[in-house]
């Protein structure tokens, strides 16, 4: 099993929609949990750290289930410039980072 | 502009050359990491350093590659003999002591031929 796991995708959507993202994760003393995006050849760049009581930034809402390992992004009225390759990250011990493959999002008019 | 910025941001060499990125992490950051990252995968983790100090390593670095850190400032990485594997984008990033979030520079896309 792969320390952090995510659907590839590609998830297709119109404009306006609602899509949610799900990551799963192998070790349960991880501490902590982000959700970065990246552009196509840019670098990653944070999106949100996820809390376990959950917490929204604006459209984005990020949920974490520590029982059945695993985090989400949600994503509200999608925009055009939403399209990009959302990678979860989980923060093993101390540091000890490690993405997911990345889930590639095309927002479409 | 205050961010992590990365040198060069493009390298071509031949097979069995040595190659040197840098890294300059944003200034008040103790946290300095090297991943790299291959096309259509998630970035993997190689190193880090809080300040000076070389705390981690992963088995992905072969005794070609070496990083330092030794002003506890800028990072460099070397890839000694290379090949064509080696292939990918280098990415750096530097964080806080106090959070885990991770801020990253733009990159050193190496191209081994």
């Amino acid at each position: 099993r792969k320390e952090v796991e995510q659907d590839p995708g590609p998830f297709n959507v119109p404009e306006g929609a609602t899509v949610a993202f799900n990551c799963t994760y192998s070790n349960s003393a991880s501490q902590s949990f982000f959700w970065y995006r990246q552009d196509c050849r840019k670098e990653p760049k944070l999106l949100m750290s996820v809390y376990s009581s959950g917490n929204e930034d604006g459209r984005f809402t990020a949920q974490l289930n520590r029982a059945s390992q695993y985090i989400s992004l949600l994503i509200r009225d999608s925009k055009l410039s939403d399209s990009a390759t959302y990678l979860c990250v989980v923060n093993m011990a101390d540091n000890d980072m490690r993405f997911g493959a990345g889930t590639r999002l095309t927002v479409k008019p | 502009d205050t961010g992590v910025s990365q040198d060069p941001r493009h390298k071509i060499t031949k097979r069995g050359q040595n190659v040197t990125f840098r890294c300059d992490p944003i200034s008040e950051h103790n946290r300095l990491y090297w991943y790299r990252q291959t096309l259509g995968q998630g970035p993997e983790f190689l190193t880090y350093f809080q300040n000076e100090a070389q705390l981690e390593k992963s088995r992905l670095l072969s005794d070609r590659f070496s990083a330092e850190r030794p002003k506890g400032s800028f990072s460099t990485l070397e890839i000694q003999r290379t090949e064509q594997g080696d292939s990918a984008m280098y990415l750096c990033a530097s964080s806080p002591v106090a959070l885990n979030e991770q801020y990253f520079g733009p990159g050193t896309r190496l191209t081994v031929t």
